[in-house]
């Protein structure tokens, strides 16, 4: 069982259009990361948030915290065939411990 | 590149066989993380060690261990294995604790037991 629910599981989408990617949990994390994993390489981090709220952007993708620290989205405008890969939410709890979710699959096509 | 090693890439063995997993993290850093990732399960967090010292444990099965030595390269090592263990097992080094450090990631063990 995932603590972190991650939606949808896959998604395919045109050069060009924009994307949103949902993690949702039911556990309150003290800060939230996301990553992105390409094929044959470990996840690199994106980004982590801290703060309920917290809106960070980075270039094309902005990143979302919810209120409760429970959720959290990544939202990527105009996505590009660069931005194809496995998206990762991982909640970080008290203990450091990192709880990923099982992750969307995103295919941008040309 | 992240600048954590594993070796080796690719592992191939059998049932009932122990294997062991290397890892060098990041010069510098003095957390190892130790992740599990198969299709099923997805990306499970295994064990931490932070300078030496055992310091989380998460979903890591009796059958498996791990240590980090003085030079604080980590070994993973899985014993009595079944084919349910194929996976890519992953280590991530940081400089503290994660949350507060971003932790790097290195480029897998791909682990197929037959």
């Amino acid at each position: 069982t995932q603590l972190l629910e991650q939606s949808p599981q896959f998604l395919s989408i045109q050069e060009g259009e924009n994307l949103t990617v949902y993690c949702n949990s039911s556990s309150v994390f003290s800060s939230l990361q996301w990553y992105r994993q390409e094929p044959g390489e470990g996840p690199v981090l994106l980004v982590t948030v801290v703060t309920g709220g917290e809106v960070k952007k980075l270039k094309r993708l902005t990143f979302q915290f919810g209120d409760a620290r429970k959720d959290s989205s990544l939202h990527i405008t105009a996505a590009q065939p660069g931005d194809t890969g496995l998206y990762l939410c991982a909640g970080v709890s008290n203990d450091y411990k990192l709880s990923f979710g099982a992750g969307t699959t995103v295919t941008v096509r040309a | 590149d992240s600048g954590v090693t594993q070796t080796p890439k690719h592992l191939i063995t059998a049932t009932g066989q122990r294997v062991t997993l290397r890892c060098s993290p990041r010069s510098g850093d003095l957390s190892v993380y130790w992740y599990q990732q198969s299709l099923d399960q997805g990306l499970q967090f295994l064990i931490q060690y932070y300078n030496g010292e055992e310091r989380a444990k998460g979903n890591i099965l009796e059958r498996f261990s791990a240590q980090q030595f003085p030079d604080l390269h980590s070994e993973l090592n899985l014993s009595s294995l079944e084919l349910g263990d194929s996976a890519l097992y992953f280590c991530a080094s940081s400089p503290g604790l994660a949350g507060v450090n971003e932790q790097f990631f290195g480029p897998g063990t791909r682990l197929t037991v037959l």
